[in-house]
């Protein structure tokens, strides 16, 4: 079954560093997103990307982040320079349209530290 | 703006016994699209269900069931006969259909299930 992978699984990074978060969204699928869920809390929306562009952004998604897909399979998440805030867990989804479901990847959960 | 209200942080409840999880939404728009997705103790974020807001059919898969209604702008969530496997948090969550074409989720804050032996 196709499915939404992301690595890596947990990552520590000190504060100020810059991290890259990576995804491979299953194959046929059009519509990628970021979200994250800060420890214990509820998962927010982050951004979503269509045909090479950011189709929308929330206000959490500031300079300090950025979304790239660098070849027909990769979907990335960078964060320039981490604050301790930042740590999460961030997911990764895809969908076909943009009226369907999202899958979701496991998670990359990220520690500030 | 959208928000969906999950008011049950956390429920207990013994194996075999039947649980609603309850979901209020809201929004001004007509169009839209309700979720619900599930969290085991892994992690992930596992789809359950999706409904759109012109069908107000209640839904039943297996053990899991799920009652829309409009008028009280809910999308509730029912397991019959719990197993512990059930333990986990259940996100309802709610999308509109977004400027461009994209889906954004907005989520509730989760309901913790668990189902003790």
């Amino acid at each position: 079954e196709p499915e939404v992978t992301q690595t890596p699984s947990h990552q520590v990074t000190q504060m100020g560093q810059e991290v890259i978060l990576r995804c491979v969204p299953i194959s046929n699928h059009l519509y990628f997103y970021w979200y994250r869920q800060i420890l214990g809390q509820k998962v927010e929306f982050l951004v979503s990307f269509y045909n090479n562009e950011i189709s929308e952004k929330s206000e959490i998604f500031d300079d300090q982040f950025s979304v790239e897909r660098p070849d027909g399979s990769n979907f990335t998440l960078k964060i320039r320079s981490t604050k301790l805030e930042d740590s999460a867990m961030y997911f990764c989804a895809s969908s076909e349209f943009w009226n369907t479901e999202a899958f979701f990847g496991q998670g990359t959960r990220l520690t500030v530290v | 703006a959208q928000k969906v209200t999950q008011a049950q942080t956390e429920i207990s409840v013994v194996e075999k016994e039947d649980v609603t999880l309850d979901c209020v939404y809201e929004t001004r728009d007509t169009t839209y699209y309700l979720f619900w997705y599930k969290q085991p103790p892994s992690g992930e974020l596992v789809f359950l269900i999706r409904r759109n807001s012109f069908d107000e059919q209640n839904e039943i898969s297996g053990r899991y069931s799920w009652n829309f209604q409009k008028s009280t702008s809910s999308f509730n969530f029912t397991i019959t006969a719990s197993q512990v496997v059930d333990s986990a948090v259940y996100f309802c969550a709610l999308t509109l259909v977004g400027q461009g074409g994209s889906e954004k989720l907005v989520f509730g804050k989760g309901t913790k299930l668990t189902v003790n032996p």
